[in-house]
Protein backbone atom coordinates (compact mmCIF):
# COMPACT_ATOMS: atom_id res chain seq x y z
CA UNK A 1 0.00 0.00 0.00
CA UNK A 2 1.04 3.89 -0.40
CA UNK A 3 3.32 4.89 2.32
CA UNK A 4 5.49 7.45 3.64
CA UNK A 5 7.63 6.53 6.06
CA UNK A 6 10.26 9.20 7.89
CA UNK A 7 13.02 9.20 10.11
CA UNK A 8 13.32 9.28 13.79
CA UNK A 9 12.96 12.47 16.49
CA UNK A 10 15.80 15.07 16.38
CA UNK A 11 16.95 17.24 18.91
CA UNK A 12 18.51 20.35 18.13
CA UNK A 13 20.54 23.45 19.27
CA UNK A 14 19.37 27.08 18.59
CA UNK A 15 21.08 27.74 15.47
CA UNK A 16 21.88 24.56 13.60
CA UNK A 17 19.99 22.65 11.12
CA UNK A 18 17.92 19.88 10.95
CA UNK A 19 17.24 17.42 7.65
CA UNK A 20 14.31 15.23 7.75
CA UNK A 21 13.48 12.14 5.50
CA UNK A 22 10.35 10.61 4.08
CA UNK A 23 10.84 7.32 2.03
CA UNK A 24 7.88 6.43 -0.49
CA UNK A 25 6.51 2.98 -1.34
CA UNK A 26 3.98 1.33 -2.74
CA UNK A 27 3.91 3.89 -5.77
CA UNK A 28 6.00 5.83 -8.13
CA UNK A 29 7.88 8.76 -6.21
CA UNK A 30 8.23 10.50 -9.40
CA UNK A 31 4.80 10.98 -10.09
CA UNK A 32 3.44 12.93 -7.50
CA UNK A 33 4.69 16.15 -5.80
CA UNK A 34 5.72 15.65 -1.93
CA UNK A 35 4.52 18.82 0.80
CA UNK A 36 5.98 19.51 3.90
CA UNK A 37 3.66 20.49 6.69
CA UNK A 38 4.00 21.06 10.25
CA UNK A 39 2.22 21.17 13.71
CA UNK A 40 4.28 22.69 16.98
CA UNK A 41 2.61 20.95 20.32
CA UNK A 42 -0.96 21.58 20.50
CA UNK A 43 -1.28 23.65 17.84
CA UNK A 44 -2.67 23.97 13.95
CA UNK A 45 -0.94 22.62 10.69
CA UNK A 46 1.26 25.15 8.99
CA UNK A 47 2.11 24.07 4.91
CA UNK A 48 6.02 25.05 4.28
CA UNK A 49 6.13 23.82 1.08
CA UNK A 50 6.45 21.57 -1.67
CA UNK A 51 8.55 19.53 -4.23
CA UNK A 52 8.28 17.59 -7.58
CA UNK A 53 9.89 14.77 -7.16
CA UNK A 54 10.45 14.40 -10.67
CA UNK A 55 12.37 18.11 -11.65
CA UNK A 56 13.56 18.79 -8.42
CA UNK A 57 11.61 21.91 -8.74
CA UNK A 58 9.86 23.53 -5.41
CA UNK A 59 8.13 26.25 -3.90
CA UNK A 60 8.05 27.72 0.32
CA UNK A 61 5.94 29.20 1.48
CA UNK A 62 6.72 32.71 2.31
CA UNK A 63 7.68 32.52 6.39
CA UNK A 64 10.31 29.49 5.71
CA UNK A 65 12.02 31.33 2.30
CA UNK A 66 16.09 31.53 2.79
CA UNK A 67 15.88 28.78 5.75
CA UNK A 68 14.04 25.71 3.96
CA UNK A 69 15.45 23.42 1.47
CA UNK A 70 13.74 20.24 -0.59
CA UNK A 71 15.14 17.91 -2.44
CA UNK A 72 14.87 14.26 -3.23
CA UNK A 73 17.47 11.18 -4.24
CA UNK A 74 15.18 9.24 -6.47
CA UNK A 75 17.02 6.47 -6.48
CA UNK A 76 15.69 5.45 -2.60
CA UNK A 77 12.06 6.85 -3.63
CA UNK A 78 13.00 9.69 -0.56
CA UNK A 79 12.55 13.51 0.08
CA UNK A 80 14.44 15.41 2.61
CA UNK A 81 13.21 18.67 4.40
CA UNK A 82 16.21 20.33 5.65
CA UNK A 83 15.52 23.79 8.10
CA UNK A 84 18.32 25.44 9.01
CA UNK A 85 19.20 28.51 11.51
CA UNK A 86 16.39 26.51 14.18
CA UNK A 87 15.03 28.59 16.87
CA UNK A 88 12.98 27.49 19.82
CA UNK A 89 9.80 28.06 17.94
CA UNK A 90 10.74 25.69 15.16
CA UNK A 91 9.74 23.04 17.73
CA UNK A 92 7.32 20.78 16.31
CA UNK A 93 5.99 17.71 14.57
CA UNK A 94 7.20 17.83 10.38
CA UNK A 95 5.03 15.49 8.31
CA UNK A 96 5.77 15.00 5.18
CA UNK A 97 2.61 14.07 2.44
CA UNK A 98 1.97 12.85 -0.91
CA UNK A 99 -0.44 14.97 -3.19
CA UNK A 100 -2.82 14.15 -5.15
CA UNK A 101 -4.02 16.12 -8.25
CA UNK A 102 -6.94 15.44 -10.30
CA UNK A 103 -8.43 18.33 -12.87
CA UNK A 104 -6.98 21.50 -11.30
CA UNK A 105 -7.65 19.70 -7.41
CA UNK A 106 -5.02 18.91 -4.93
CA UNK A 107 -4.83 17.64 -1.77
CA UNK A 108 -2.45 15.43 0.53
CA UNK A 109 -3.00 11.67 0.93
CA UNK A 110 -1.54 9.45 2.58
CA UNK A 111 0.71 11.94 5.37
CA UNK A 112 3.96 10.61 6.67
CA UNK A 113 3.99 9.57 10.88
CA UNK A 114 5.67 12.70 11.91
CA UNK A 115 8.78 13.33 13.02
CA UNK A 116 9.36 15.54 16.18
CA UNK A 117 11.82 18.07 16.07
CA UNK A 118 12.83 19.55 19.41
CA UNK A 119 15.20 22.64 18.93
CA UNK A 120 16.39 23.45 22.97
CA UNK A 121 19.77 24.85 24.29
CA UNK B 1 -4.05 32.86 13.71
CA UNK B 2 -4.61 30.63 11.26
CA UNK B 3 -6.34 32.13 8.02
CA UNK B 4 -8.88 29.85 8.19
CA UNK B 5 -11.43 30.22 11.25
CA UNK B 6 -12.97 27.05 13.17
CA UNK B 7 -14.52 26.36 16.83
CA UNK B 8 -11.95 25.57 19.12
CA UNK B 9 -14.12 22.79 20.08
CA UNK B 10 -17.56 20.56 19.14
CA UNK B 11 -19.17 17.90 21.28
CA UNK B 12 -21.75 15.70 21.40
CA UNK B 13 -23.47 12.76 22.53
CA UNK B 14 -23.63 9.15 20.28
CA UNK B 15 -25.97 9.19 17.94
CA UNK B 16 -25.83 12.75 17.46
CA UNK B 17 -24.97 14.90 14.40
CA UNK B 18 -22.43 17.35 14.86
CA UNK B 19 -21.23 20.21 12.60
CA UNK B 20 -18.02 22.06 12.31
CA UNK B 21 -17.61 25.16 10.71
CA UNK B 22 -14.82 26.52 8.53
CA UNK B 23 -14.86 30.37 7.42
CA UNK B 24 -12.56 31.93 5.21
CA UNK B 25 -12.35 34.74 2.20
CA UNK B 26 -12.93 34.88 -1.11
CA UNK B 27 -8.81 33.92 -1.89
CA UNK B 28 -9.06 30.12 -0.50
CA UNK B 29 -12.31 29.09 0.35
CA UNK B 30 -14.54 31.39 -1.93
CA UNK B 31 -12.41 30.31 -5.17
CA UNK B 32 -10.98 27.03 -4.06
CA UNK B 33 -12.00 23.27 -3.09
CA UNK B 34 -11.89 22.91 0.58
CA UNK B 35 -10.55 19.59 2.21
CA UNK B 36 -11.01 18.40 5.71
CA UNK B 37 -8.26 16.08 7.63
CA UNK B 38 -9.05 14.34 10.50
CA UNK B 39 -6.42 13.80 13.29
CA UNK B 40 -7.07 11.00 15.90
CA UNK B 41 -4.74 11.55 18.88
CA UNK B 42 -1.04 11.03 18.44
CA UNK B 43 -1.47 10.31 14.52
CA UNK B 44 -0.79 12.24 11.34
CA UNK B 45 -3.62 13.57 9.92
CA UNK B 46 -5.48 11.86 7.13
CA UNK B 47 -7.90 12.90 4.38
CA UNK B 48 -11.37 12.93 4.87
CA UNK B 49 -13.05 14.83 2.85
CA UNK B 50 -11.68 16.33 -0.32
CA UNK B 51 -13.15 18.74 -3.55
CA UNK B 52 -15.97 20.34 -0.70
CA UNK B 53 -17.98 17.22 -0.30
CA UNK B 54 -16.01 14.19 -1.77
CA UNK B 55 -15.64 11.21 0.78
CA UNK B 56 -12.33 9.16 -0.40
CA UNK B 57 -12.92 5.22 -0.48
CA UNK B 58 -12.78 3.81 3.08
CA UNK B 59 -14.24 7.20 4.61
CA UNK B 60 -18.15 6.29 6.20
CA UNK B 61 -21.27 8.19 4.51
CA UNK B 62 -21.93 9.53 7.90
CA UNK B 63 -19.39 11.73 7.55
CA UNK B 64 -20.41 14.79 4.67
CA UNK B 65 -18.99 17.97 3.53
CA UNK B 66 -20.28 21.44 2.11
CA UNK B 67 -19.49 24.44 0.81
CA UNK B 68 -21.11 28.17 0.34
CA UNK B 69 -19.72 31.36 -0.65
CA UNK B 70 -16.59 31.36 1.47
CA UNK B 71 -17.75 28.82 4.60
CA UNK B 72 -17.77 25.46 4.83
CA UNK B 73 -18.88 22.70 6.68
CA UNK B 74 -18.22 19.44 8.13
CA UNK B 75 -21.38 17.14 9.26
CA UNK B 76 -20.60 13.91 11.51
CA UNK B 77 -23.48 12.21 12.29
CA UNK B 78 -24.54 8.93 13.97
CA UNK B 79 -21.81 10.19 16.06
CA UNK B 80 -19.65 7.57 17.55
CA UNK B 81 -17.03 7.66 20.17
CA UNK B 82 -14.27 6.69 17.87
CA UNK B 83 -14.91 9.92 15.73
CA UNK B 84 -12.92 12.09 18.97
CA UNK B 85 -10.12 13.56 16.94
CA UNK B 86 -9.20 17.05 16.00
CA UNK B 87 -10.38 18.07 12.60
CA UNK B 88 -8.90 20.72 10.25
CA UNK B 89 -10.21 22.41 7.11
CA UNK B 90 -7.64 23.39 4.65
CA UNK B 91 -7.55 25.25 1.07
CA UNK B 92 -5.46 26.87 -1.24
CA UNK B 93 -4.86 30.68 -0.99
CA UNK B 94 -4.52 32.42 -3.85
CA UNK B 95 -3.39 35.83 -3.08
CA UNK B 96 -0.83 34.16 -0.29
CA UNK B 97 0.09 31.60 -3.08
CA UNK B 98 0.10 28.94 0.03
CA UNK B 99 -1.89 26.40 1.73
CA UNK B 100 -3.77 27.27 4.41
CA UNK B 101 -5.07 25.61 7.38
CA UNK B 102 -7.81 26.21 9.75
CA UNK B 103 -6.85 26.00 13.39
CA UNK B 104 -8.44 22.45 14.25
CA UNK B 105 -11.87 21.59 16.31
CA UNK B 106 -10.75 18.80 18.57
CA UNK B 107 -14.37 16.81 18.42
CA UNK B 108 -15.66 15.48 21.68
CA UNK B 109 -18.05 12.76 22.01
CA UNK B 110 -19.54 12.74 25.36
Amino acid sequence: QVQLVQSGAEVKKPGASVKVSCKASGYTFTSYDINWVRQATGQGLEWMGWMNPNSGNTGYAQKFQGRVTMTRNTSISTAYMELSSLRSDDTAVYYCARVMAVASSSWFDPWGQGTLVTVSS
Amino acid sequence: QSVLTQPPSASGTPGQRVTISCSGTSSNIGSNYVYWYQQLPGTAPKLLIYRNNQRPSGVPDRFSGSRSGTSASLAISGLRSEDEADYYCAAWDDSLNNWVFGGGTKLTVL
